[in-house]
C-alpha cells in the first residue's frame, strides 16, 4: 500500500512569491495535518483537516492557508514568502481524529526561500 | 503555554547498551504520549503510544514510561544497535489530535 505522498520533494522560491504544496493521504484516511519543521527543531503544527473541514490551526500567520478535497488530499498554500519560511513541510494522515490516532507522515517538501 | 523539553544534546552510547531518552512537559495534562523516530531528511515514523493510565508500555526492544506526577516520559532502547541511530521525538497529546512535538533527541549508537 502506498504511504503518504507529497509533492514536490524540493522547491526553491524567492521572497514575496507564493507556494502550493500537495499531499495525498493513505487510502482510507480522512484526516490530514500539516507541520513545519525547521532545522534542529521538532515539527510545528500548522493545520489539521478532517472530512474537508478545518479542525485545528497552529500559531501561524494568515499567509498560511490549506484545504482538503473530497478525495481527502490536501494543499498547503503560503503567500508572500519570507526567508523564515524555509523549512521541511510535513504532511501526516490518520484514520480519524483523536490523540490516540497514529499519524503517518510523508517524506516532506523541502522549501528554500531565497 | 505548552512546553515540551527533550535533551537537545546528542546521546552517544555503545552498541549493546541501553539508551534512555527523556521527555518533560509543562502547562498541560496530556491523555496520551506518542514517540516517533525521525531519520535525516525523512518524515517521523510512529513507534509507541502510551496512555495516561498506563505506567509502562513495551514493544520489542523499546520501553516507554509515563509519569503524570513528574510530567515526564522516559523512552528506553535496550540492546541498542547502530541502526537505532536517529532523532527521537516525543509528542504529548490531548483528546484531540493536535500533536505538539518536542525538539527531539539525537541518538548515536557506535559499534
Amino acid at each position: 500500500d502506498a504511504g503518504v505522498t507529497q509533492s514536490p520533494t524540493h522547491l526553491i522560491k524567492t521572497r514575496g512569491q507564493h507556494v502550493t504544496l500537495r499531499c495525498s493521504p493513505i487510502s482510507g484516511h480522512k484526516s490530514v495535518s500539516w507541520y513545519q519543521q525547521v532545522l534542529g527543531q521538532g515539527p510545528q503544527f500548522i493545520f489539521q483537516y478532517y472530512e474537508k473541514e478545518e479542525r485545528g490551526r497552529g500559531n501561524f500567520p494568515d499567509r498560511f492557508s490549506a484545504r482538503q478535497f473530497p478525495n481527502y488530499s490536501s494543499e498547503l498554500n503560503v503567500n508572500a514568502l519570507l526567508l523564515g519560511d524555509s523549512a521541511l513541510y510535513l504532511c501526516a494522515s490518520s484514520l480519524a481524529l483523536g490523540g490516540e490516532e497514529t499519524q503517518y507522515f510523508g517524506p516532506g517538501t523541502r522549501l528554500l526561500v531565497l | 503555554s505548552q512546553k515540551i523539553e527533550q535533551n537537545s544534546e546528542a546521546l552517544n552510547i555503545q552498541e549493546g547498551k541501553t539508551a534512555t531518552l527523556t521527555c518533560n512537559y509543562t502547562n498541560y495534562s496530556p491523555a496520551y504520549l506518542q514517540w516517533y523516530r525521525q531519520d535525516p531528511g525523512r518524515g517521523p515514523v510512529f513507534l509507541l503510544l502510551i496512555r495516561e493510565n498506563e505506567k509502562e508500555k513495551r514493544k520489542e526492544r523499546l520501553k516507554v514510561t509515563f509519569d503524570t506526577t513528574l510530567k515526564q516520559s522516559l523512552f528506553h532502547i535496550t540492546a541498542s544497535q547502530p541502526a537505532d541511530s536517529a532523532t527521537y521525538l516525543c509528542a504529548p497529546a490531548t483528546g484531540f489530535q493536535k500533536l505538539v512535538f518536542g525538539t527531539g533527541t539525537r541518538l548515536l549508537v557506535s559499534p
